[in-house]
């Protein structure tokens, strides 16, 4: 069974940096999984902001950015914002029917 | 602008059925794979189902394979959820979600509530 990993909870000082991660139980994640982004605040629908691993969608502000750190896949948030305090979740996609989304961050900004 | 707006949802009793609807505007609806995504209340995203552009490809998660079907009508621009004997878990808010270029979901509906309960 696969499952998607993230951390449940983070925190950040506004202006901080930030690092939140989407990693497999069983494995490594790679860019052929096309790792993806979404941020949700409460009662909204999500909002992507990274796709295929490092893209961002138009609009997202170039203080979020996709990499590959090590084994899992890493959104960095540079100068945060208290309006960054959201749910984030990632998607991994394994071939056809195979679409996982990570249990979600919870962020904080404080 | 992509606008996506999805109908349907209500209250319905364990073991009944639903249909979900979303209405595409905006783009080139008949060029595009589409998706089901749901969240239950205070839990996280899970994909639920995909469609191709065609229809003629689909798939379903574990979860809602069997109970669940996927359909869509390229001339009506509009992406359906035909759901059958409803379980308690499958509550949650159900989204509608075009898959874009790269396997990522590009654009979101607002959602529908779907709620199973006796």
């Amino acid at each position: 069974q696969t499952v998607v990993t993230q951390e449940p909870s983070f925190s950040v000082s506004p202006g901080g940096t930030v690092t939140l991660t989407c990693g497999l139980s069983s494995g490594s994640v790679s860019t052929s999984y096309y790792p993806s982004w979404y941020q949700q605040t409460p009662g909204q629908a999500p909002r992507t902001l990274i796709y295929s691993t490092n893209t961002r969608s138009s609009g997202v502000p170039n203080r979020f950015s996709g990499s590959i750190l090590g084994n899992k896949a890493a959104l960095t948030i540079t100068g945060a914002q208290a309006d960054d305090e959201s749910d984030y979740y990632c998607v991994l996609y394994m071939g056809s029917g195979n679409v996982f989304f990570g249990g979600g961050t919870k962020l904080t900004v404080l | 602008e992509v606008q996506l707006v999805e109908s349907g949802g209500g209250l319905v009793q364990p073991g009944g059925s639903l249909r979900l609807s979303c209405a595409a505007s905006g783009f080139t609806f008949s060029s595009y794979e589409m998706n089901w995504v749901r969240q239950a209340p205070g839990k996280g995203l899970e994909w639920v189902s995909y469609i191709s552009s065609s229809g003629s490809t689909k798939y379903y998660a574990g979860s809602v394979r069997g109970r669940f079907t996927i359909s869509r009508d390229n001339a009506k621009n509009a992406l359906y959820l035909q759901m059958n004997s409803l379980r308690v878990e499958d509550t949650a808010v159900y989204y509608c979600a075009r898959y874009g270029r790269e396997a990522d979901f590009d654009s979101w509906g607002q959602g529908t509530l779907v709620t199973v309960s006796s």
